[in-house]
């Protein structure tokens, strides 16, 4: 079975700052997806990044990047230039394709993006 | 608007008092799921399913019950709610359940949330 740790409960970071969420995981799959998602207030489930393993460059989606360590088993977020509308909770999710489409998140990180 | 629904939104109930969530999306999805959230565990997957009339137990099924009569539809039933029960529901569906070699088949499409009171 899959795990994913998130170790950082809670962060904050100024506005236009850049911040790094945190997140590693445990599989013996070598072929696996990894995903960031946002949690504003709303409550939405809105996903922000993909990250196929098998691909080496990291992904990135305009202000999002991640730095994606297979070795280490690490995914972290970076949020760049970041805003307010930036403030929500953030989760780490891992998929295996080759066991249905489950996620399996972490414990979420809750970031404060502050003026 | 392509959409996944769930009603109702917020539900406050007491114990024992049978209860249905639905679900409903219009993307002619294959796959459809529960998750629940809870403080400091993320989601947890509760139920799937593959397509219609092909449900299976997820990490947390105990307690639920579900079922896929037509393709766009996925109930959550809780026969007998305990307060354990309490927490925010979600339900997802993306278009295929089976691995196809494009990711963009199983992104998974959530629905905006059922926050569920057991009293």
């Amino acid at each position: 079975a899959q795990t994913v740790t998130q170790s950082q409960p809670e962060m904050s970071v100024q506005e236009a700052e850049t911040v790094t969420l945190s997140c590693t995981y445990d599989t013996s799959e070598n072929n696996y997806y990894l995903f960031w998602y946002k949690q504003p207030p709303s409550r939405q489930m809105i996903l922000v990044i993909r990250q196929e393993a098998y691909k080496q460059q990291n992904a990135t989606e305009n202000r999002f990047s991640v730095n994606f360590q297979k070795a280490a088993k690490s995914f972290s977020l970076k949020i760049s230039d970041s805003q307010l509308g930036d403030t929500a909770m953030y989760f780490c999710a891992f998929m295996n394709p080759n066991a249905g489409n489950m996620l399996t998140f972490g414990g979420g990180t809750r970031l404060m993006v502050k003026p | 608007e392509a959409q996944v629904t769930q009603n109702p939104r917020y539900l406050i109930t007491v114990t024992g008092k049978k209860l249905t969530v639905t679900c409903s999306q219009n993307m002619n999805h294959e796959y459809m799921s529960w998750y629940r959230q809870d403080p400091g565990l993320g989601l947890r997957q509760i139920y799937y399913s593959m397509n219609v009339e092909a449900t299976d137990k997820g990490d947390v099924p105990e307690g639920y019950k579900v079922s896929r009569k037509e393709k766009r539809n996925f109930p959550l039933i809780l026969e007998s709610p305990s307060p354990n029960q309490t927490s925010l529901y979600f339900c997802a569906s993306s278009p295929r359940g089976l691995w196809r070699g494009d990711p963009s088949y199983n992104e998974q499409f959530f629905g905006p949330g059922t926050r569920l009171t057991v009293l």
